[in-house]
């Protein structure tokens, strides 16, 4: 099993829509997660950080699921520039972040 | 406030030849590593730093030397360019010393051994 694993999709949503993305992970000691967007290649750039049990920044909310060993993100209103690579990041506590393959949105007018 | 500055952008090698790719940040952090992303692999951990004079290896270390003499730089050698390098590295920094901090990320660098 992966140390984390995504859906790599893509997810076709249209504008408007709400589009939520799961990501699992191995380890239960793990005690943070990020969320990163990736564009085309470049830069992975942090979009939220989750510490407890969730986190909410305008139009995302992200979800952390202890027992299930799972975090969410939820994007509602989806916007055209939402359209991007998510990457789910992993703190198990080694001193090395773990990045899932990612989880490709692609939303369409 | 530069950030994390990676340089060179783009590179071509010919198999066997060696380069060192360049990383430095200007945030004084001690957390620094560098990933190499390839299609349908993610990011994967090279190498990385706690601090100055402290290195350590990551996921895929083998072909890869790293240094740290100061907080702010942290260089990648590649001492014999194979073609299963080529890759989009980046470099990124954060925060605290157990890794656990967000990462910040340098733009990349595009490398293509052939």
């Amino acid at each position: 099993r992966k140390e984390v694993e995504q859906d790599p999709g893509p997810f076709n949503v249209p504008e408007g829509a709400t589009v939520a993305f799961n990501c699992t992970y191995s380890n239960s000691a793990s005690q943070s997660f990020f969320w990163y967007r990736q564009d085309c290649r470049k830069e992975p750039k942090l979009l939220m950080s989750v510490y407890s049990s969730g986190n909410e920044d305008g139009r995302f909310t992200a979800q952390l699921n202890r027992a299930s060993q799972y975090i969410s993100l939820l994007i509602r209103d989806s916007k055209l520039s939402d359209s991007a690579t998510y990457l789910c990041v992993v703190n198990p506590n080694t001193g090395k972040l773990i990045f899932g393959q990612g989880t490709t949105l692609q939303v369409k007018p | 406030n530069a950030g994390v500055t990676q340089t060179p952008k783009f590179q071509v090698l010919k198999t066997g030849q060696s380069m060192t790719l360049q990383c430095a940040q200007d945030m004084n952090h001690e957390y620094m590593s560098w990933y190499r992303q390839d299609p349908g692999m993610g990011l994967r951990l090279i190498h990385y730093s706690v601090g100055a004079g402290i290195t350590d290896q990551g996921e895929v270390p083998n072909g890869y030397n790293v240094s740290r003499s100061t907080t702010e730089d942290f260089p990648l050698r590649l001492l014999s360019a194979a073609p299963s390098q080529t890759s989009v590295y980046f470099c990124a920094s954060s925060t605290g010393q157990d890794g656990g901090s967000p990462l910040h990320f340098g733009n990349g660098t595009r490398l293509t051994v052939t």
